[in-house]
């Protein structure tokens, strides 16, 4: 499966250690973006690169968050001192624009702060 | 501002009727709208698009319907099968340079064998 692959699918941590997450997007797409998903709710835009330029960031993206994409391929997020209220799904998608904008998602990494 | 929103939270229907889920946006500058499915545990599965220059695009057993004039985006689904039940989440690009996705809640749709 060619697909947006993210890494870990599960993450349980205690408040207050660091989490970092890997989205790997569909091959040769250009942008990815991150979005975060509360239980119930529809997926909140966080931010978004294209190629390695960071383009846009949600207000969401407190300091606590970074997110990084160095070589234009795979990116990382980080969460450092995590809060129970960043439990969620983080979600990552990407597409190839300017051929097509479709975002194709992938299957999420699933943090739990307790 | 920008919200997208669904008129019903849950929609049960029997396999082989036709779904149709409803959904209303309040940014007249959007310009591309998208429906996706999600099931339990995954990501959001693409199902269909549509450009705001269109009113209406098909797929294979899926239909988009745009009208701009109410602000209202609706997914028909035909002869819905057990496997269509799942979180449908209609989204939109805000235009004026902006490219994230603004979701509404959700609609549940449950197929009844």
């Amino acid at each position: 499966d060619t697909g947006v692959s993210q890494d870990p699918r599960h993450k349980i941590t205690k408040r207050g250690q660091n989490v970092t997450f890997r989205c790997d997007p569909i091959s040769e797409h250009n942008r990815l973006y991150w979005y975060r998903q509360t239980l119930g709710q529809g997926p909140e835009f966080l931010t978004y690169f294209q190629n390695e330029a960071q383009l846009e960031k949600s207000r969401l993206l407190s300091d606590r968050f970074s997110a990084e994409r160095p070589k234009g391929s795979f990116s990382t997020l980080e969460i450092q001192r995590t809060e129970q209220g960043d439990s969620a799904m983080y979600l990552c998608a990407s597409s190839f624009v300017p051929d097509q904008e479709t975002q194709y998602f992938g299957p999420g990494t699933r943090l739990l702060v307790l | 501002g920008e919200s997208v929103g669904l008129h019903l939270p849950t929609l049960s229907v029997q396999e082989g009727d036709n779904s149709i889920i409803n959904c209303a946006y309040s940014n007249s500058a959007s310009d591309y709208f998208i429906w996706y499915k999600q099931e339990s545990g995954k990501g959001p599965q693409f199902i269909i698009d549509i450009r705001s220059n269109m009113d209406k695009r098909q797929g294979q057993r899926v239909t988009v319907l745009l009208n701009k004039t109410v602000k209202h985006l609706s997914l028909q689904i035909a002869a819905t099968q057990p496997g269509d039940s799942a979180v449908y989440f209609c989204a939109e690009k805000a235009g004026g340079g902006s490219e994230k996705l603004v979701f509404g809640k959700g609609t549940k749709l449950t197929v009844n064998p």
